[in-house]
């Protein structure tokens, strides 16, 4: 069983379009993450829930809209598509509660999106 | 910044030596954690080490970290081709607005020739 499952693994798509990618994941953790990671490999945190509460929310432009119906998804919507935008989008979970030392991360096998 | 850097960038050897990559980071952390990637892969755990800790093994890595230096080390040895992949370095700074966040580095690419 995949633990953290998230689709599509590969996305192409216009200038302008609007595309959202999904994450599950079975693990019964309470938070999930939205991390992008750039041609460089650079990875850096977008956004975080904690039990369905947004907790983190980095400098994102506002066209990035996550959404987590329950603590097991978390999906992320994206407006407007850029060229910038061009990148492999990862979801994490782990058990962190809110408190205390940030534990392990559980990563999905990403999605890349790719705006021609 | 927060994150953590890793050194070197690229690391290139032989099957069977050993490989040592580093990472510095520049603010209090309350845990670094090593992660591996296979190309085209997502992220997977390795280790973790506690600020209060100075060493930590398992299995052929082995992991150091000095808080008066801010920096850690990861060292694999007797390294095969399977441990090609990129290694990142992961801080954990648990308080305040960074509460939850680990920062992550740009990673070091290690491949093992056979």
């Amino acid at each position: 069983d995949t633990a953290v499952s998230q689709t599509p693994k590969y996305l192409v798509t216009q200038m302008g379009n609007d595309k959202s990618i999904k994450c599950e994941q079975n693990l019964g953790h309470d938070t999930m993450y939205w991390y992008k990671q750039d041609s460089k490999k650079f990875l850096k945190i977008m956004f975080s829930y904690n039990n369905k509460e947004l907790i983190i929310n980095e400098t994102v432009p506002n066209r990035f809209s996550p959404k987590s119906p329950d603590k097991a998804h978390l999906n992320l919507h994206i407006n407007s598509l850029e060229l910038g935008d061009s990148a492999v989008y990862f979801c994490a979970s782990s058990p962190y509660r809110g408190t205390g030392n940030t534990g392990e991360l559980f990563f999905g096998e990403g999605s890349r999106l790719t705006v021609l | 910044s927060q994150q953590g850097e890793e050194d070197p960038q690229a690391l290139s050897i032989q099957e069977g030596e050993n490989a040592t990559m580093n990472c510095s980071y520049k603010t209090s952390i309350n845990n670094l954690q090593w992660y591996r990637q296979n190309s085209g892969r997502g992220l997977v755990h390795l280790i973790l080490i506690r600020s209060n800790e100075r060493e930590k093994h398992s299995g052929r890595l082995r992991v150091t970290l000095d808080t008066s230096k801010k920096s850690s080390s990861l060292l694999i040895t007797a390294s095969r081709a399977a441990d090609t992949a990129s290694y990142f370095c992961a801080t954990g700074v648990d308080r305040g607005s960074t509460l939850g966040r680990l920062y992550f580095g740009r990673g070091t690419q290690l491949t093992v020739w056979p």
